[in-house]
């Protein structure tokens, strides 16, 4: 079975900076997808960014980028010149990869609250 | 724009009601899927559906059922709701065929049950 672990509850940082937000996962398979989800505070989930595990560059989308390190099994999330607006609790999921991703279900960590502050 | 909605933001409950949360997208997604997300918990799978009339349990199944009788639609049955199952309960969809299947989520209900 695959689980997957955000060891950081709670976060904080300055607007303008930089964070960056772990999590680890196990698993047996080979191939597989890895996200990070938002959730602002009474607001919809939704994907910030996604990796795919055969693909060895990192994912980047705009401010967001990530640091997949397959081996180790780490896929962290690192924010950059953080806004306001990056106040959410954000999850990290896994997937495995099926060949008709009939179901395609998640597996997501305990999440972690990013404060950003003025 | 893509939409997931909700029946109900949020919704109350006596212990031993019949409880039914909708769920409805406009995709065309073949697949659904029903969370229960709750603090230091993250999200939970309850149950999903690849297909009209087709469903699959998910790793919290015990309490709930799931009916899915027209592709737009998923709702969770909660046949006698229990005060542990006060939550927020989260709907997705996702495409089928290959790829990465990002799943797109609903506003959540937050019930209760007293």
């Amino acid at each position: 079975a695959q689980t997957v672990t955000q060891s950081q509850p709670e976060m904080s940082v300055q607007e303008a900076e930089t964070v960056t937000l772990s999590c680890t996962y196990d698993t047996s398979e080979n191939n597989y997808y890895l996200f990070w989800y938002k959730q602002p505070p009474s607001r919809q989930m939704i994907l910030v960014i996604r990796q795919e595990a055969y693909k060895q560059q990192n994912a980047t989308e705009n401010r967001f980028s990530v640091n997949f390190q397959k081996a180790a099994k780490s896929f962290s999330l690192k924010i950059s010149d953080s806004q306001l607006g990056d106040t959410a609790m954000y999850f990290c999921a896994f997937m495995k990869r099926t060949i008709y991703n009939q179901g395609g279900k998640l597996i997501f960590g305990q999440g972690t609250e990013l404060s950003v502050k003025p | 724009d893509v939409k997931v909605t909700q029946s109900s933001r949020y919704l109350v409950k006596r212990t031993g009601e019949k409880v039914f949360l909708e769920c409805v997208q406009d995709m065309d997604h073949e697949n659904m899927f029903w969370y229960r997300q709750d603090p230091g918990l993250g999200l939970r799978l309850i149950y999903f559906s690849y297909d009209v009339k087709m469903k699959e349990k998910g790793d919290i199944p015990e309490g709930y059922s799931v009916s899915r009788e027209k592709k737009e639609r998923f709702s969770l049955i909660l046949e006698s709701a229990s005060t542990n199952q006060t939550s927020m309960y989260l709907c997705a969809s996702s495409p089928g065929g290959r790829g990465p299947g990002e799943q797109f989520f609903g506003p959540g209900t937050r019930l209760t049950v007293l």
